[in-house]
């Protein structure tokens, strides 16, 4: 099965600069990789997210890119702001013919100083 | 309608008990999920609902039981629970059963075994 090792588990940074949080997958059939953010007690919310067809994809402050080659991906976030304190999760998904669930990353605390 | 809805929000049961959770979409989505997230952890899949059907058990106790009576619902129900069951139980939908359709995850069911 799909193995998601995401880095680093904890991240804090100032206000204002960015955030890079990595993930590696195993699975080379694997060709969906969302992005969750997780706060307190509430559920994962989709941030962004990335097919295998594609190897970037921008929304506002939040970038995502994927190299299929050596199967890693990685979420930018940059000029934090103190909102995005939070967890996330990197995921992948394998096409098996069928529905399938996702596999997700240990999750990265994202710490925003003021 | 973008949402997926859980109920009950918490719930409290003795290791004796029988009681079930709820989940339901109205986005016209043909794929439903439930995951187990444990504190601290990343959501953990177990059972994957395609057309209506179960088409993944991931190797979860016989004492959860899921069942999905048509397309915009789908219930886990529990017996026999054991105090380590006690999660965070999200569900989830996604438009179709490809594999690369975004999930949308309800609030969850916050659930405490005595």
């Amino acid at each position: 099965g799909e193995n998601v090792e995401q880095h680093p588990s904890t991240l804090s940074v100032q206000e204002g600069d960015s955030a890079v949080i990595k993930c590696t997958y195993s699975d080379s059939a694997s060709n969906y990789f969302p992005w969750y953010k997780q706060e307190l007690g509430k559920r994962p919310q989709l941030i962004i997210d990335i097919r295998s067809n594609v190897g970037e994809k921008k929304d506002q402050r939040i970038a995502v890119t994927l190299n299929k080659t050596a199967k890693h991906f990685s979420l930018h976030i940059t000029e934090t702001q103190p909102e995005d304190s939070a967890v996330y999760f990197c995921a992948a998904s394998t096409t098996g013919g069928g529905a399938d669930g996702l596999t997700f990353g240990k999750g990265t605390h994202l710490i925003i100083q003021p | 309608d973008t949402e997926v809805t859980q109920t009950p929000k918490h719930l409290v049961m003795g290791m004796t008990n029988k009681k079930s959770l709820k989940c339901e979409q109205h986005m016209g989505h043909r794929a439903m999920y439930w995951y187990k997230q444990k504190a601290k952890k990343p959501p953990e899949l177990m059972f994957v609902y395609s057309y209506e059907k179960l088409s993944i058990n991931e190797s979860v106790p016989s004492r959860f039981s899921p069942e999905c009576p048509n397309s915009s619902l789908l219930n886990l129900h529990l017996h026999a629970l054991q105090p380590e069951d006690s999660a965070l139980y999200l569900c989830a939908s996604s438009r179709g059963s490809g594999g690369t359709d975004t999930q949308y995850f309800g609030p969850g069911t916050r659930l405490t075994v005595l």
